[in-house]
């Protein structure tokens, strides 16, 4: 068990909704990071976030966004869903943001029908 | 940019053998950090094991071992007398120590030890 949790497991939605994915990271951890892994893109970074502010943005959809809050949980809003969109995201926490070993969360499935 | 490539895709070895599972990688930064994460079939990423770019030592840690090569760029591991449950996915990836923290992930190794 990393320590970093995720909510929910699984999730089944329609094309077109939006959905809401929870992280609660590490317990002293600051940074929040999330990836999708998908069969065609494997495990691609979506967005960073330190101490509630964000970090770094790599491949992340216009139609998704995230924030961090003041308790230091994230959460991860995808919207407009596509068949596309499904996969699993992960999120994975770090005590700081420069040297620290990421430790992951057991993802959430997505499947868009 | 950053770049990972793991060439073996599936690898398939008998209880007890030992197997070695590649990583290359490529970085323009001279200070860099690398991992290797297992996927089990239940899905969540576990990490195994990370080195820093300035230190080439290679360790062993149980059955584990890892063997980091700098002039080559390869960040190699080994599972010494295999067992069913490391049958996973491996994957490597690459941090480097700029602002973005993020890691690149190569595509991964499926391991499948048969009994």
């Amino acid at each position: 068990d990393s320590g970093v949790t995720q909510t929910p497991k699984h999730l089944i939605t329609a094309t077109g909704q939006r959905v809401t994915l929870r992280c609660s990271p590490r317990s002293g951890d600051l940074s929040v990071y999330w990836y999708q892994q998908s069969l065609d893109q494997g495990l691609q970074f979506l967005i960073q976030y330190y101490n509630g502010e964000e970090r770094a943005k790599g491949n992340i959809l216009e139609r998704f966004s995230a924030q961090q809050f003041p308790d230091l949980h994230s959460e991860l809003n995808l919207s407009s869903l596509e068949l596309g969109d499904s996969a699993l995201y992960f999120c994975a926490s770090s005590a700081t943001v420069f040297t620290d070993t990421q430790y992951f969360g057991p993802g959430t499935r997505l499947t868009v029908l | 940019a950053q770049k990972v490539t793991q060439a073996q895709t599936e690898i398939s070895v008998v209880e007890k053998e030992d197997v070695t599972l590649d990583c290359v990688y490529e970085t323009r930064d001279t200070t860099y950090y690398l991992f290797w994460y297992k996927q089990p079939p239940s899905g969540e990423l576990v990490f195994l094991i990370r080195r820093n770019s300035f230190d080439e030592q290679n360790e062993i840690s149980g059955r584990y071992s890892w063997n980091f090569q700098k002039s080559t760029s390869s960040f190699n591991f080994t599972i010494t007398a295999s067992q069913v449950v490391d049958s996973a996915v491996y994957f490597c990836a690459l941090r480097d120590t700029g602002a973005n923290s993020k890691l690149t992930f190569g595509k991964g190794i499926t391991l499948s030890v048969r009994p």
